[in-house]
């Protein structure tokens, strides 16, 4: 079974630039999260997806960050415009989304805002 | 809301002996889930050990142990036999009963594995 994918693995941007980040779940994978993960911290939940529809974006900063879900399969997690801050690795993961199920990350993308 | 605190950023310890991680959390829910996840260098987060509120048993997988005390809201993990493949940040979290993914992670403890 392929895991969850995420591209890319590096990226490298100036501040006040764009990025934008893909994620494609384990097939049939119903919940979606996005994490962003600082430099010595705990992974930090930003948004979570139930098929196409967002449950929980309370931690989302809305007004540079926006992600989507088209279709309840793949997302991608977009920042506009970055900020130093922001240098982070980016996190997917995925779950069936019964309450039950574990969930399965990707490898991340990190994020370095120069 | 839940915080969950782990008190050791670093441990070391020489492979094949043993070594406990500490974490601490604080809930008002009835009904949450425990975890231990491992993220190497890969930094994929892969899950080590469940343990659901619920249970009064500890929780073990393989090498890999819980001591979970409710009262006190403590949450420890102990690798016995530690391999140098442990080597590793290891995160303690938490969830809710609602799902596994929405998880609230501690702040890490980085075990280094000694030959």
């Amino acid at each position: 079974e392929a895991g969850v994918a995420q591209s890319p693995r590096y990226k490298i941007i100036e501040k006040r630039q764009s990025v934008a980040f893909w994620c494609n779940p384990i097939s049939g994978h119903a919940t979606l999260y996005w994490y962003q993960q600082i430099l010595g911290q705990g992974p930090k939940l930003l948004i979570q997806f139930q098929n196409n529809g967002v449950v929980d974006d309370s931690q989302l900063p809305k007004d540079r960050f926006s992600a989507e879900r088209l279709k309840g399969v793949d997302s991608t997690l977009k920042i506009q415009p970055a900020k130093l801050e922001d240098s982070a690795v980016y996190l997917c993961a995925s779950s069936p989304g019964d309450g039950g199920a574990e969930a399965f990350f990707g490898q991340g993308t990190r994020l370095t805002v120069v | 809301a839940q915080t969950v605190t782990q008190s050791q950023p670093e441990m070391s310890v020489q492979e094949a002996e043993t070594v406990t991680l500490s974490c601490t959390y604080d809930t008002s829910e009835s009904n949450y889930y425990l975890f231990w996840y491992k993220q190497p260098p890969s930094r994929q987060m892969i899950l080590v050990i469940r343990q659901e509120a619920y249970k009064q048993q500890n929780a073990t997988e393989n090498r890999f142990s819980v001591n979970f005390q409710k009262a006190a809201k403590s949450f420890s993990l102990k690798i016995s036999d530690s391999q140098l493949g442990d080597t590793a940040m290891y995160f303690c979290a938490f969830s809710r009963g609602t799902s596994y993914g929405k998880l609230t992670f501690g702040q890490g403890t980085i075990l280094t594995v000694h030959p």
